[in-house]
């Protein structure tokens, strides 16, 4: 069964710390991974997408890793800022046809940054 | 652009009423989607559709319908409204033509109470 995990379910920090949110997978056969940001009461927007050559991809503050040998990947946030509160879902993509792929959506990390 | 847009962001509704979740794009987006996002679940498809008047079923498609009549339109239609059926909704749009990684876009949702 194709399934992503995450953890932890919910983070709090300070204001300018770092933290680092996990996303595993049991998708099969993987496509790509993507991280998305959902602020409340909004829709998710992608911050940013691993495919499976990729190890390592940074968007600003954001870099997320990957290990397609464990399937598992990462998401570090530099810095923290109190915009960064908010939820992070990990999506894996998988199937062999374009356009068609299926995604499986974890259940998110609530993060919540605190002055 | 406006990006992804639905109708209406709240909405309660009394057991076995109907009601149209709208939702259109400004993209030029040739796939469309919606989910449904249940408190600590993950995002479940409910119904796509690659280009206007082609439609299928997702996961959980049980008590909807929908319609794509133009490319920018992709309403959502729940019949007989049940309880299960409480949820936010959102409604996604992604560009197939120019990447095989393009993200999603999503709208901001609609919270729909059904008692």
């Amino acid at each position: 069964k194709n399934q992503v995990e995450q953890s932890p379910q919910s983070l709090i920090i300070l204001e300018g710390k770092n933290c680092t949110l996990q996303c595993n997978y049991t998708v099969s056969p993987f496509s790509n991974l993507r991280w998305y940001k959902q602020d409340t009461g909004r829709g998710p927007v992608s911050l940013t997408i691993m495919t499976f050559s990729e190890n390592t991809k940074s968007n600003g503050r954001y870099t997320a890793t990957l290990d397609a040998d464990t399937k598992q990947s990462s998401l570090h946030i530099t810095a923290s800022q109190l915009s960064d509160s908010a939820s992070y879902i990990c999506v894996v993509s998988f199937g062999l046809n374009f356009g068609n792929e299926k995604l499986t959506f974890g259940t998110g990390t609530r993060l919540t940054i605190i002055p | 652009n406006a990006g992804v847009t639905q109708t209406p962001k709240f909405r309660i509704l009394k057991i076995g009423q109907s009601m149209t979740l709208q939702c259109t794009q400004d993209m030029n987006h040739n796939y469309m989607y919606w989910y449904r996002q249940d408190p600590g679940m993950g995002l479940k498809l409910i119904y796509y559709s690659v280009g206007a008047g082609i439609t299928d079923k997702g996961e959980v498609p049980n008590g909807y319908n929908v319609s794509r009549s133009t490319t920018e339109d992709f309403p959502l239609r729940l019949e007989l409204a049940a309880p299960s059926q409480t949820s936010v909704y959102f409604c996604a749009s992604r560009d197939t033509g120019s990447s095989y990684n393009s993200p999603l876009h999503f709208g901001n949702g609609t919270r729909l109470t059904v008692t």
